[in-house]
C-alpha cells in the first residue's frame, strides 16, 4: 500500500509564503498532483511533478525529491480566496492512472 | 474543449433506495475514473473504465456497480443506500484527471 502524510492544518498571513509539506511511501512511483479543494466543490488541478527538481506556475511552486519521497506546494503573496483544502496525490505504475490521495491540508489564510 | 461533465448536481434519497449518478469524460476520453469523498475523510477511488470495461474498482462494497457506454459516458450506481454512503463523488478521465464538478449525495 502507499503512505501519504501531509499536515492537518496550517494558518498564514494574507500576503505571507506557506510551503505545504507531502511525504509518501510507495513503490513504482509515477508522478505526484497537487490540488485546490475550496468547501463543497471538487478539486481543481494545480500541479504535476514526475522528476526531481521545482516547478513553478505563478504564485504556485511545487517541488519533488524522489529519493526522499517529499514533496512540497509552496504558496506565495497568499490571498484570502487562497484559504482551501490542499491534496497531495500520487500515481504509481502498477495504478492503471487512479491516484492515492493524501487526507488533505486546510489552509487558513487571516487578514 | 468541454471538460468533464456529471450530474446531478444534487441528489437526495433515502436509506436503503439506489442513486444512480452520471459522468461524461473529455472528448476524446476513454477512461472514466470514480472517486468518493464523504466528509472528513479523503478522496477514496471507487472505479474505473476504459473502453466499456471495469478495469479496477476500490475497496467498495458489490453495492457499488456502474458501466461504461459506447459514447464513453458512464454511470455509478450504489444499491441498497446506507448513511454512510453521503459523499461528494467525483468523476475524472485521462490519466492527467481533471474531476468534474461533482455529485453531492445525501442519503437520510
Amino acid at each position: 500500500g502507499q503512505n501519504i502524510d501531509q499536515p492537518t492544518e496550517m494558518t498564514a498571513t494574507e500576503g505571507a509564503i506557506v510551503q505545504i509539506n507531502c511525504t509518501y511511501q510507495t513503490s513504482g512511483f509515477n508522478g505526484l498532483f497537487w490540488y485546490q479543494q475550496h468547501a463543497g466543490e471538487a478539486p481543481t488541478f494545480l500541479s504535476y511533478n514526475v522528476l526531481d527538481g521545482l516547478e513553478e506556475k505563478g504564485r504556485f511552486s511545487s517541488f519533488l525529491s524522489r529519493s526522499k519521497g517529499y514533496s512540497y506546494l509552496l504558496l506565495k503573496e497568499l490571498q484570502m480566496k487562497d484559504s482551501a483544502s490542499y491534496l497531495c496525490a500520487v500515481k504509481t505504475t502498477d495504478s492503471w492512472g487512479k491516484l492515492q490521495f493524501g487526507a488533505g491540508t486546510q489552509v487558513v489564510v487571516t487578514p | 474543449e468541454a471538460g468533464v461533465t456529471q450530474s446531478p448536481t444534487h441528489l437526495i434519497k433515502t436509506r436503503g433506495q439506489q442513486a444512480t449518478l452520471r459522468c461524461s469524460p473529455i472528448s476524446g476520453h476513454t477512461s472514466v475514473y470514480w472517486y468518493q469523498q464523504a466528509l472528513g475523510l479523503g478522496l477514496q477511488f471507487l472505479l474505473w473504465y476504459d473502453e466499456g470495461e471495469e478495469r479496477n474498482r476500490g475497496n467498495f462494497p458489490p453495492r457499488f456497480s456502474g458501466r461504461q457506454f459506447p459514447n464513453y459516458s458512464s454511470e455509478l450506481n450504489v444499491n441498497a443506500l446506507e448513511l454512510e454512503d453521503s459523499a461528494l463523488y467525483l468523476c475524472a478521465s485521462s490519466q492527467l484527471p481533471y474531476f468534474g464538478p461533482g455529485t453531492r449525495l445525501t442519503v437520510l
